[in-house]
């Protein structure tokens, strides 16, 4: 079966850009999360969605960080006018349903990068 | 808050060498831990969990035991092979309501023939 997926994998982006990153969790799962991880470092939390609602967006940077699930699927985290701080791999992770022992399924990640 | 310090890396080994990666962890409650895996070029896995005290993760002849009297989740390996060549990852999730993962830094593990 098909897991999580993330697009685009790779993103290069001028400084004062605006970019879109988008997750496809695996089908049916209620939790979804979005992580940073800078380069040499272990993922931070960002973001959390149980189905469309957003639970959680203590660990969103700034106010140019937003994220949303509309439909309570498919996820876009965007960055408004982007900074160099913000390169970084951005992963996005889902489980079945929410609890503290249910499993997190992680994508590949986009990797962006902010010149 | 959570918090979670692991070795540093590199961790260069022989092939069938054994294997300790240190973790220890800051938590309020009672976390359940993971040991997660990034093998070049690939995503995050989840290699092996613990959710109480005691309790002992095993997977691929890795494990891993929650040691509340000392707050670790030291990851161990008999044996490794070239193929277990990765960066590892000691988490823990948050005690409450969804699972709000704390990462450490990683420890990169190379093993040569």
């Amino acid at each position: 079966g098909a897991g999580v997926s993330q697009s685009p994998r790779y993103k290069v982006a001028k400084r004062g850009q605006d970019v879109a990153l988008r997750c496809d969790p695996i089908s049916g799962h209620v939790s979804l999360f979005w992580y940073q991880q800078a380069l040499g470092q272990g993922p931070e939390f960002l973001t959390y969605f149980q189905n469309e609602a957003q639970l959680d967006k203590s660990g969103l940077p700034s106010d140019r960080f937003f994220a949303e699930r509309p439909e309570g699927s498919v996820s876009t985290l965007k960055i408004q006018r982007t900074q160099q701080e913000d390169s970084a791999v951005y992963l996005c992770a889902s489980s079945l349903v929410e609890g503290v022992h249910n499993e997190q399924f992680f994508g590949p990640g986009t990797r962006l990068t902010v010149l | 808050g959570n918090s979670v310090t692991q070795m540093e890396g590199p961790v260069t080994l022989s092939e069938e060498a054994f294997l300790t990666i240190n973790c220890t962890y800051t938590a309020t409650g009672y976390p359940s831990l993971f040991w997660y895996v990034q093998y070049p070029g690939e995503g995050l896995q989840l290699l092996l969990k613990a959710t109480k005290a005691d309790d002992k993760g095993s997977n691929k002849g890795f494990e891993a035991t929650y040691r509340k009297e000392t707050t670790s989740f030291h990851l161990e390996k008999g044996s490794v092979q070239v193929s277990d060549s990765a960066v590892y990852f000691c988490a823990l999730g948050s005690s409450g309501g969804y699972q709000k993962v704390t990462f450490g830094t990683g420890t990169k593990l190379q093993v040569i023939p």
